[in-house]
């Protein structure tokens, strides 16, 4: 079935630093990529939507110059958290649809702790 | 109002007990509907999808009301395993295909 790989699966950095998140499609091509944050509790929040080649769509609310989202091939999209702050740390995780019914598959998530 | 709502948790159950989960949405043009499951710390994964005709996978059984906007999950005769976060999910096209997640129930079950 369809895979995506998401990496790094746990980071911890110091406040004021970025960090990227990598969501590859492993055997299939991810026309369109969903970024979501999850808070302790809570439910998965989209953050915003991106199409190969095309700006990402934000969600109200989501700051788009501080989370930068790239989505450059049909396998990789990447999110930078730039200027991490301890507010930020939340469990990001990456979902994808692509050509053929291959449905939403979903990365592992990357459990983000700024300290 | 949430977009997706959802009985609050958690639910602590023996096993074999049955319980149903309900979920309410909001926008009368949403077209899929979903139950995920997510164990703690992992990613969602898709328990079956709804449709209007209800639909059955083992012991799992799901019902779609479009006219009430009401979903429910149904699970029989319950495992340890069965012990997760449900969550109900819904797509509506006319927002470019993004899935809208409920808060999500917390299922308990116990010896």
């Amino acid at each position: 079935g369809a895979v995506v790989s998401q990496h790094p699966s746990r980071v911890i950095c110091k406040s004021g630093t970025s960090v990227k998140i990598e969501c590859r499609s492993l055997d299939f091509q991810a026309t369109t990529m969903f970024w979501y944050r999850q808070f302790p509790k809570q439910s998965l929040m989209l953050m915003a939507t991106s199409n190969e080649g095309s700006k990402a769509t934000y969600e109200q609310g989501v700051e788009k110059d501080k989370f930068l989202i790239n989505h450059a091939s049909l396998t990789l999209s990447t999110l930078t958290v730039t200027s991490a702050h301890p507010e930020d740390s939340s469990f990001y995780i990456c979902s994808a649809t692509g050509q053929g019914d291959y449905g939403y598959t979903f990365g592992s998530g990357t459990r983000l702790t700024v300290v | 109002r949430k977009e997706v709502e959802q009985d609050p948790g958690p639910f602590n159950v023996p096993e074999g007990a049955t319980v149903a989960f309900n979920c309410t949405y909001s926008n009368s043009a949403s077209q899929s509907f979903f139950w995920y499951r997510q164990d703690c710390r992992k990613e969602p994964k898709l328990l079956m999808s709804v449709y209007s005709s209800g639909n059955e996978d083992g012991r799992f059984t799901a019902q779609l009301n479009r006219a009430s906007q009401y979903i429910s999950l149904l699970i029989r005769d319950s495992k340890l395993s069965d012990s997760a976060t449900y969550l109900c999910v819904v797509n509506t096209y006319n927002q470019g295909g993004k899935l809208i997640f409920g808060q999500g129930t917390e299922l308990s079950v116990k010896p």
